[in-house]
């Protein structure tokens, strides 16, 4: 059922901005990107999630295609703590609004 | 911190027994979601309760039920358990109204059937 596509894992130095891109290219009109990211075994945290504006806040930034087709997370300045595996998931609001969890990106900062 | 808790942290038990994991969601969110994350099977989804009502399920065994109370807190109950069942187990909460519906998750309860 997996509605995005990652790359399995991803270096990037420290300091310097770390993008995540996700594929989501059957992604329907009232479906949303999410992202978030889980540090080794602790429960999963919310980074950010958009519709079809890109989308920023106090830790990241989302950049949405205009075909909605694909988005790149934006980590800024990525410092060791944002090691983790960063999963994108299209959702639709409201309802149910199960998330489900694909392999994600495995991110590596590296010092 | 999230808001979210769960207990216990650990539980180690034997084969064919049953336990009693709880969470209780963030102060003002009515939705309560259990997955589980095995190493094989990365994070499911297993079930979601809004408000005392189950609203939605998800990959959850016969032998798994859950329940959300008055209070909103939340318990999932495994029976007959397996080995295959060793897992960490989140709960997450959410508003779900509005435009408000992102989910926090709790630290986890890691089971262990030996």
């Amino acid at each position: 059922d997996a509605k995005t596509t990652q790359p399995t894992s991803m270096d990037c130095a420290e300091g310097r901005a770390a993008n995540l891109p996700c594929n989501h290219s059957t992604i329907s009109g009232n479906e949303y990107v999410y992202w978030y990211r889980q540090i080794h075994s602790q429960g999963p945290q919310y980074i950010i999630h958009g519709l079809k504006n890109n989308e920023t806040n106090e830790m990241a930034s989302l950049i949405i295609t205009e075909d909605r087709k694909s988005s790149t997370l934006i980590l800024p300045h990525a410092t060791l703590r944002d090691t983790a595996v960063y999963y994108c998931i299209v959702s639709v609001r409201g309802g149910a609004n199960n998330l489900f969890f694909g392999t994600g990106t495995r991110l590596t900062v590296i010092p | 911190d999230s808001g979210v808790t769960q207990t216990p942290k650990h539980l180690i038990t034997a084969t064919g027994q049953r336990v009693t994991l709880r969470c209780s969601p963030r102060s003002g969110d009515l939705s309560v979601y259990w997955y589980q994350q095995s190493l094989d099977q990365g994070l499911q989804f297993l079930i979601q309760y809004y408000n005392g009502e189950e609203r939605a399920k998800g990959n959850i065994l016969e032998r798994f039920s859950a329940q959300q109370f008055p209070d909103l807190h939340s318990e999932l109950n495994l029976s007959s358990l397996e080995l295959g069942d060793s897992a960490l187990y989140f709960c997450a909460s959410s508003v779900l109204a509005g435009k408000r519906n992102e989910q926090f998750f709790g630290p986890g309860t890691r089971l262990t059937v030996l």
